[in-house]
């Protein structure tokens, strides 16, 4: 069973860092593109970062460019969000998301939920 | 403001049919495929609709994706009380080089 578990939100101040992670199990993870899409509370979805199978190519929202950097761990089958320079609009629920390259997103984790406070 | 335009809500009786549009351009729904994702309340989105039309196993087939130049429709018949949820269209974006969605629709079951 295709598994993805976030973690690592939390509440920080406005101007802080935090780092998400996105434990993937049941699949492959080496051999596919992942995701982390966010929503905001009662707001819509929002797409945020990309990175390839080999960890080779990252691309980011012009929202979070050069503020957030996504990677991945392949021999621990984890992927991460390191989220810097956090503002309060950066308040979302974050998920990570299995792509099929950029086409669409067929697992999803439960999400983590980051709330910026000043 | 969503590059993708969807309606913010529709609703129909339990049995009827509901459609959702999805409006977009050429750098998006025209040039690449669509994809539909539920999200009931308190949920992660699931995969509806891949590829424009193609439902995922276990997706059962009251559900249908179309697409035209640069729109996309999903359809819902024999609507029922489980359905009631929001649902996003979402496609890749070559102009902006990144993946949008559109803004969601709540589907009410009156």
């Amino acid at each position: 069973e295709v598994q993805l578990v976030e973690s690592g939100g939390g509440l920080v101040q406005v101007g802080g860092s935090l780092r998400l992670s996105c434990a993937a199990s049941g699949f492959t993870f080496s051999s596919f593109w992942i995701h982390w899409v966010r929503q905001a509370p009662g707001k819509g979805l929002v797409w945020v970062s990309r990175i390839n199978n080999d960890g080779s190519s990252a691309i980011y929202a012009d929202s979070v460019k050069g503020r957030f950097t996504i990677s991945r761990d392949n021999a621990k089958n984890t992927l991460y969000l390191q989220m810097n320079s956090l503002r309060a609009e950066d308040t979302a629920v974050y998920y990570c998301a299995r792509g099929f390259v950029a086409d669409y997103f067929d697992y999803w984790g439960q999400g983590t939920l980051v709330t910026v406070s000043s | 403001q969503s590059v993708l335009t969807q309606p913010p809500s529709v609703s129909a009786a339990p049995g009827q049919k509901v459609t959702i549009s999805c409006s977009g351009s050429s750098s998006n729904i025209g040039k690449n495929y669509v994809s539909w994702y539920q999200q009931l309340p308190g949920t992660a989105p699931k995969l509806l609709i891949y590829d424009n039309y193609k439902r995922p196993s276990g997706i059962p087939d009251r559900f249908s994706g179309s697409k035209s130049g640069t729109s996309a429709t999903l359809g819902i018949t024999g609507l029922q009380t489980g359905d009631e949820a929001d649902y996003y269209c979402g496609t890749w974006d070559s102009s902006l080089s990144a993946y949008v969605f559109g803004i969601g629709t709540k589907v009410t079951v009156l």
